[in-house]
């Protein structure tokens, strides 16, 4: 079975600071991809970043970039100089050969000014 | 539609009464995902289909929880007999791809409550 954890219930982050979420995960799959989702209160789900496990490069979308770490089974997601706006949950997922997708529980992010 | 589209957005159901959600995915996604959202919590899963197929149930808490998707496209999401433990908000996704590659694009939700 596939897990996927998240151990910061929460964190506060200054603005135009960079932020690493943390994400490990555990599966026997050699095929899987992961991806980071954001939740913010109002409740929409939005895609940020993903990560196959056969890419050799670690996966960047703007300011975000996955800190992939194979060996070590995680899969840590950065936000760089972070914005009010970035104020949200923030969901580690993985996705397996079979394509079910399933999350962690998640991290609480308040960028203050 | 350009998104997935899920009704209705809000339920409020008395305690014993049956509710059915239902989801609208993107079209010509082949996957579909339901997911169940308690407040503050990460989305759990419930089920997943690849065009109608039904691969996995393994995540609906009971056998008041049952869903289909019978021709490959619309999907809804029953439950019988509400309980107050139902009370969460039901995600519902969909994806083209079956692979572990390609997002899933999520719509709204649906929040039920039981009263």
């Amino acid at each position: 079975a596939q897990k996927i954890t998240q151990t910061q219930p929460g964190m506060f982050v200054q603005e135009k600071e960079a932020v690493t979420l943390d994400c490990t995960y555990d599966t026997s799959d050699p095929s899987y991809g992961l991806f980071w989702y954001k939740q913010p209160s109002s409740g929409e789900m939005i895609f940020l970043i993903y990560q196959g496990s056969y890419d050799q490069q670690n996966a960047t979308e703007g300011r975000y970039s996955l800190n992939f770490q194979k060996a070590r089974k995680s899969a840590n997601l950065v936000i760089s100089a972070s914005q009010l706006g970035d104020s949200a949950m923030y969901f580690c997922a993985m996705r397996d050969s079979w394509g079910k997708l399933q999350f962690g529980a998640g991290t609480q992010v308040v960028v203050t000014p | 539609g350009a998104g997935v589209s899920q009704s209705p957005r809000y339920k409020v159901a008395k305690r014993g009464q049956d509710v059915a959600l239902r989801c609208d995915p993107i079209s010509g996604h082949v996957s579909l995902f339901w997911y169940q959202q308690a407040l503050g919590q990460g989305p759990e899963f419930l089920t997943y289909f690849q065009n109608e197929a039904q691969l996995d149930k393994s995540g609906l808490p009971s056998d008041r929880f049952f869903a289909e998707r019978p021709e490959g496209s619309v999907s809804t999401l029953k439950i019988q007999r509400t309980q107050q433990e139902d009370s969460a908000v039901y995600l519902c996704a969909s994806s083209s791809g079956t692979g572990p590659v390609g997002e899933l694009f999520f719509g709204e939700g649906s929040r039920l409550t039981v009263l």
